[in-house]
C-alpha cells in the first residue's frame, strides 16, 4: 500500500513566522512531489512542485525533498493570517500520473 | 493558465436519483482526466481515471455502475452517481491531464468541486 502521511496538525504559528510543513512516503519509486493548498470547501490549488533533492525556492515558499529519507518538506516564510488553509502532499510515481494524497496538514497563521 | 470547470459546484437530491457532474477543460485539450471524493477532514480518494475514448479505471473499492464516469471529448468527462444515497454525499473534484500544458511536469489543473448531498 503506497502511502503519504502528513501531520494533520493544526499547526499554529504567529503572523510573519516561518511554517514548516513535513510529507513522508512509502514508495521509493516516487518521481513527483507536488504541494497544493486547499482551503475551506474549495478544490486543491498547486504552490509547488519538485523532482530532485535539495531546496527549490519560489517566493516566500520552499520545497525540500530528500529521497534517501522519503520526505519532502514545504516551508512558508512570513506566514500571513492568508495562508490559514489546509496543505496536501501529493506524489507520483514514475509512469504514471495517478496522485497519491497525504491526509494533509491544516495550517493556522495567527494575526 | 489551464482552467478546468467543473458543474454544478453543488447538487442536494433525494435518495434514489441520479445524479452528474460535469468536467469541462475550458483552454486545453484533456487527454485524460482524474475524479476525486473527498469526505470531510480527509484527503483527496481517487476514484478513477478516465482517458479520452476509451472505458474509466476504477481504483479498488470503486463500484463502477454506481460512479458512471463518460470522456467522450477530449475537453469534457461526466461522472454520473447512479441511485444516490446519503452515504455518496461528498465533495467530487475533478483534476485534468493536458495533453501539451503541464505534461512534462505532471501538473494537474483542478475544477473547483462539486459538492453532493444525498437526502
Amino acid at each position: 500500500q503506497k502511502e503519504v502521511e502528513q501531520n494533520s496538525g493544526p499547526l499554529s504559528v504567529p503572523e510573519g513566522a516561518i511554517a514548516s510543513l513535513n510529507c513522508t512516503y512509502s514508495d521509493r519509486g516516487s518521481q513527483s512531489f507536488f504541494w497544493y493548498r486547499q482551503y475551506s470547501g474549495k478544490s486543491p490549488e498547486l504552490i509547488m512542485f519538485i523532482y530532485s533533492n535539495g531546496d527549490k525556492e519560489d517566493g516566500r515558499f520552499t520545497a525540500q525533498l530528500n529521497k534517501a529519507s522519503q520526505y519532502v518538506s514545504l516551508l512558508i516564510r512570513d506566514s500571513q493570517p492568508s495562508d490559514s488553509a489546509t496543505y496536501l502532499c501529493a506524489v507520483t510515481t514514475s509512469g504514471t500520473y495517478k496522485y497519491i494524497f497525504g491526509t494533509g496538514t491544516r495550517l493556522k497563521v495567527l494575526a | 493558465g489551464a482552467v478546468v470547470s467543473q458543474h454544478p459546484s453543488w447538487v442536494i437530491c433525494k435518495s434514489g436519483t441520479s445524479v452528474k457532474i460535469e468536467c469541462r477543460s475550458l483552454d486545453f485539450q484533456a487527454t485524460t482526466m482524474f475524479w476525486y471524493r473527498q469526505f470531510p477532514k480527509q484527503s483527496l480518494m481517487l476514484m478513477a481515471t478516465s482517458n479520452e475514448g476509451s472505458k474509466a479505471t476504477y481504483e479498488q473499492g470503486v463500484e463502477k455502475d454506481k460512479f458512471l464516469i463518460n470522456h467522450a471529448s477530449l475537453t469534457l468527462s461526466t461522472l454520473t452517481v447512479t441511485s444516490a444515497h446519503p452515504e455518496d454525499s461528498s465533495f467530487y473534484i475533478c483534476s485534468a491531464l493536458s495533453s501539451s500544458l503541464g505534461l512534462n511536469t505532471g501538473e494537474l489543473f483542478f475544477g473547483e468541486g462539486s459538492r453532493l448531498t444525498v437526502l
